[in-house]
Order: C-alpha cells, then sequence, then structure tokens
C-alpha cells in the first residue's frame, strides 16, 4: 500500500510524559501537512513542510510541540511534557507541490490519549 | 478568521433517501471549497470541490454548488446507499490559493440504514 502512513495509530501516555508520532507520506510527495481534531471537531492545521523546510505553524502549535522532516521524507511530531488538553487525533497529510485544490491524502491518524 | 459552519448530526436515513448537509462559509477574498468524506477505520479524502463561485463540484452521486452570494455549498445527493455512511466535512483553502491550509467544519455523521 503506498499511502500516507502514521505510527503509532494509538499512544496511551502520562501527563507529563513526552510522545513522539511519526507519518510516512507518499514518496515523491513534496507538501507535509499535521493537522489535529479533537472529539467532535473538525481537523485544525498545525503546520506542514515543504520537502524539508517547515513553512508554517499555527499558533496551536505551542513551544512543547515540534516538528521535522529531516530530509523531506518522513515527519516526526514531537509532543514534549504532555497535557490532558493534548489528547486528540493527529493527522498527517501529503500532497505534490503543483497538487489540484484540495488534494490532499490523508493518513488515518495517530490517536494520544494523555491519563 | 476563516471559518466553515455544517450541519450538526448525526443524521440517519433510509436507502434511497434524498441527502443534504449544509455549509455555511466565511471567508476573506474567493476561496475553493471542498467536501472530505471519512468512511470507517478509512483516513479523510477528498470528494469533491469547487474553485470559484457558481462551479458545481460532483462525485459518486454527490454534488455541490459554490453558491458566493449565500457563502454556502451544501452537499447533496439524490439517493443514498448504505455505502455512504461515513463522516463528511466541508472544508476552505484559508492560505488563499496556495492550497497548504484547509479549515475544516465540525463533521457530519450519516447513517444510512437498509
Amino acid at each position: 500500500d503506498t499511502g500516507v502512513s502514521q505510527d503509532p495509530r494509538h499512544k496511551i501516555t502520562k501527563r507529563g510524559q513526552n510522545v513522539t508520532f511519526r507519518c510516512d507520506p507518499i514518496s515523491e510527495h513534496n507538501r507535509l501537512y499535521w493537522y489535529r481534531q479533537t472529539l467532535g471537531q473538525g481537523p485544525e492545521f498545525l503546520t506542514y513542510f515543504q520537502n524539508e523546510a517547515q513553512l508554517e505553524k499555527s499558533r496551536l502549535l505551542s513551544d512543547r510541540f515540534s516538528a521535522e522532516r529531516p530530509k523531506g521524507s518522513f515527519s516526526t511530531l514531537e509532543i514534549q511534557r504532555t497535557e490532558q488538553g493534548d489528547s486528540a487525533m493527529y493527522l498527517c497529510a501529503s500532497s505534490f507541490l503543483t497538487g489540484g485544490p484540495g488534494e490532499l491524502f490523508f493518513g488515518e491518524g495517530s490517536r494520544l490519549t494523555v491519563l | 478568521g476563516d471559518s466553515v459552519t455544517q450541519m450538526e448530526g448525526p443524521v440517519t436515513l433510509s436507502e434511497e433517501a434524498f441527502l443534504t448537509i449544509n455549509c455555511t462559509y466565511t471567508a476573506t477574498g474567493y476561496p475553493s471549497l471542498f467536501w472530505y468524506v471519512q468512511y470507517p477505520g478509512e483516513g479523510l479524502q477528498l470528494l469533491l470541490k469547487a474553485t470559484k463561485a457558481d462551479d458545481k463540484g460532483s462525485n459518486k452521486g454527490f454534488e455541490a454548488t459554490y453558491r458566493k452570494e449565500t457563502t454556502s455549498f451544501h452537499l447533496e445527493k439524490g439517493s443514498v446507499q448504505v455505502s455512504d455512511s461515513a463522516v463528511y466535512f466541508c472544508a476552505l483553502d484559508s492560505s488563499g490559493g496556495s492550497n497548504y491550509k484547509l479549515t475544516f467544519g465540525k463533521g457530519t455523521l450519516l447513517t444510512v440504514n437498509p
């Protein structure tokens, strides 16, 4: 399967711990996006990369959050000192730089539960 | 800022019923508009889109028309099937046409019974 894959699919952690999520985009997709979806809400934009450059970050991305895409391929999203409010589904998506409007391909998400 | 408001769910219909899910938006300029669908156990996927006023997006029997005067993009299908059961999200491009940032509505859960 050559879709967007995310790992782990579900992470349960205690408050204060650090967690890291990984996203493997569709190969050759230049852009990679992270979104967060809380219960009963639609996805909210967090950040995006064009190749290895992080070009925009949402105000939702506090300094406890860091995202990287070191070689322009996979990406990681790390949350330090997790809080209960971080509990959400973290979605990764990818697209071509020259893709048509809205042509983002989403993974199934990584669900974070902070106890 | 940009926002999307869509019909609260859940919506429960019988097979072959007519479907409408309302969506209105607030945005500066002329955003592109989208409907995404999330089937159980799968990632979000683009269902249809419209990039300018009066455009009609269509796919898999679903349609939506970009209405600038009413800032709306309602999703319709004439005859739903059990396989259409999913969560539907209305969205717009908040990145001024650069296609990197979407603003989503809260989603509407549709259940179609046989």
